[in-house]
């Protein structure tokens, strides 16, 4: 069965500091790969995904993901990061094919920025 | 274009109580995918949804259920509530016929259990 990991529940970084929370993942096959965040109250939002192709993806708000077989993960990066960038992040997998389609989520890191 | 739109954002139950919830997808958007998110479990996938059809569920009992209409709009009713089904409950929708992938989620609805 398909699982996420992220190892990280809780980082704290200073803002304009760099960033990189971890995910891998467990699949049968190249998944597809995404990132959400989940500001407080408030539902999951796309920061970037990945299908196929360059493992290098951007996403919205300066994030950048990179996806890498050999270690099955995908991990999410950003160079400075801003005090509003304050929430919860989520990787998850999904099938690359077919109609029954469902997302498996990792169970989050939650990121504090200091002033 | 309207985004995902969660009715109620709040509610209240008390044990042994019924609740639903409703989900209107973004326009377009023919597949209606359910979650539920607690601070133990994570996201958990409940069941999804396509041109009326649950094309595909996740391992929840079957105090759990929904529905989708014709103009793709969805809801999911819990009977029998218990003190543990306390959770979000996040929609999802997505166009349904490529597999893209990309989910689009609503607020949620916050569902306390006492």
């Amino acid at each position: 069965a398909q699982s996420v990991t992220q190892p990280d529940i809780h980082i704290t970084v200073s803002e304009g500091a760099s960033l990189e929370l971890r995910c891998n993942y467990s699949y049968g096959a190249t998944p597809y790969l995404f990132w959400y965040v989940q500001s407080p109250g408030q539902g999951l939002q796309l920061l970037l995904k990945y299908f196929s192709g360059d493992t290098l993806v951007q996403g919205i708000k300066g994030f950048e993901a990179e996806f890498k077989r050999s270690q099955s993960s995908f991990n999410l990066r950003k160079p400075s990061v801003h005090w509003s960038d304050a929430a919860e992040y989520f990787c998850a997998v999904g099938p690359p094919q077919g109609s029954n389609y469902k997302l498996t989520f990792g169970k989050g890191t939650l990121l504090t920025v200091n002033p | 274009k309207a985004g995902v739109t969660q009715t109620p954002r709040y509610l209240i139950k008390t044990r042994g109580q019924q609740v639903t919830l409703s989900c209107s997808p973004i326009s377009g958007h023919r597949s209606v995918s359910w979650y539920q998110q607690t601070p133990g479990q994570g996201l958990q996938f409940l069941f999804e949804y396509f041109s009326e059809t649950q094309r595909n569920k996740g391992n929840f009992p079957g105090r759990f259920s929904g529905r989708q209409f014709s103009n793709s709009r969805s809801e999911m009713n819990v009977s029998t509530l218990e003190l543990g089904d306390s959770a979000l409950y996040l929609c999802a929708s997505s166009p349904g016929t490529v597999q893209t992938g990309e989910l689009f989620f609503g607020e949620g609805s916050r569902l306390t259990v006492l």
